[in-house]
């Protein structure tokens, strides 16, 4: 059961360029989220997505879309990176609320913008 | 601003102490406290969570304190061990709610 799959591990873009995160999970959640998670400052929402079809912003979404192609996948792209978005990014699922609000992360994706 | 405010940002405990990691909240509404475990390179997983209906709950080793009046809880991992190095994270949100708030994470490193 690999639980939630993200990739690339690791990325290096130069200002300006493009690139998307993909997300799978396989544990039939609901909902789906992109963190990124950068020193002192914890982990922060960027955006999420309670079931397929919909999405929100979260705590810090400019700068970035989402995609939530289906039930099991959600995408993250950054349009024109810039090196403030230099960040380990996270991707996260979880069930129906009424069972919790467990959250499962997958591994990371390091992203540097240079 | 951050709504949930963790201390200390590290700490270092000897093997077979206690570690403790506080956190303050200022939302009323939020009444669901996870606290999540992250050793490096790998994802936050959860560790223990709490509602505010109960003022204490313990798994092991590891036990949260709640106190309401305060908005604080605390994290309190019993005999530490060097297995028990990672960074922690408190969390907290409404309980149907997507939107997880996170403290900024406690390094933690304990000494054999």
């Amino acid at each position: 059961n690999a639980g939630v799959t993200q990739t690339p591990k690791f990325q290096v873009l130069k200002t300006g360029q493009s690139m998307t995160l993909q997300c799978a999970q396989d544990m039939n959640h609901n909902s789906m989220y992109w963190y990124r998670q950068d020193p002192g400052m914890g982990l922060r929402l960027i955006y999420y997505s309670a079931s397929e079809g919909t999405t929100d912003k979260g705590e810090v979404p400019n700068g970035y879309n989402v995609s939530r192609l289906n039930k099991r996948e959600f995408s993250l792209r950054l349009e024109s990176a810039a090196p403030s978005q230099t960040s380990v990014y996270f991707c996260a699922s979880s069930g129906d609320v009424y069972s919790g609000n467990t959250i499962y992360f997958g591994e990371g994706s390091w992203l540097t913008v240079v | 601003q951050q709504q949930v405010k963790q201390s200390p940002q590290s700490l270092i405990v000897q093997k077979g102490g206690i570690s403790i990691i506080n956190c303050a909240y200022e939302n009323t509404a939020f009444d669901y406290f996870p606290w999540y475990q992250q050793f490096p390179g790998k994802g936050p997983a959860l560790l223990i969570a709490i509602r505010p209906d109960v003022s204490e709950k313990k798994e092991g080793r590891f036990t949260i304190s709640f106190n309401k009046s305060a908005k604080q809880f605390s994290l309190h991992i019993m005999d530490s061990q060097p297995g028990d190095s990672a960074t922690y994270f408190c969390a907290a949100s409404e309980y149907n709610n997507n939107d997880m708030r996170f403290g900024a994470g406690t390094r933690l490193t304990v000494k054999p």
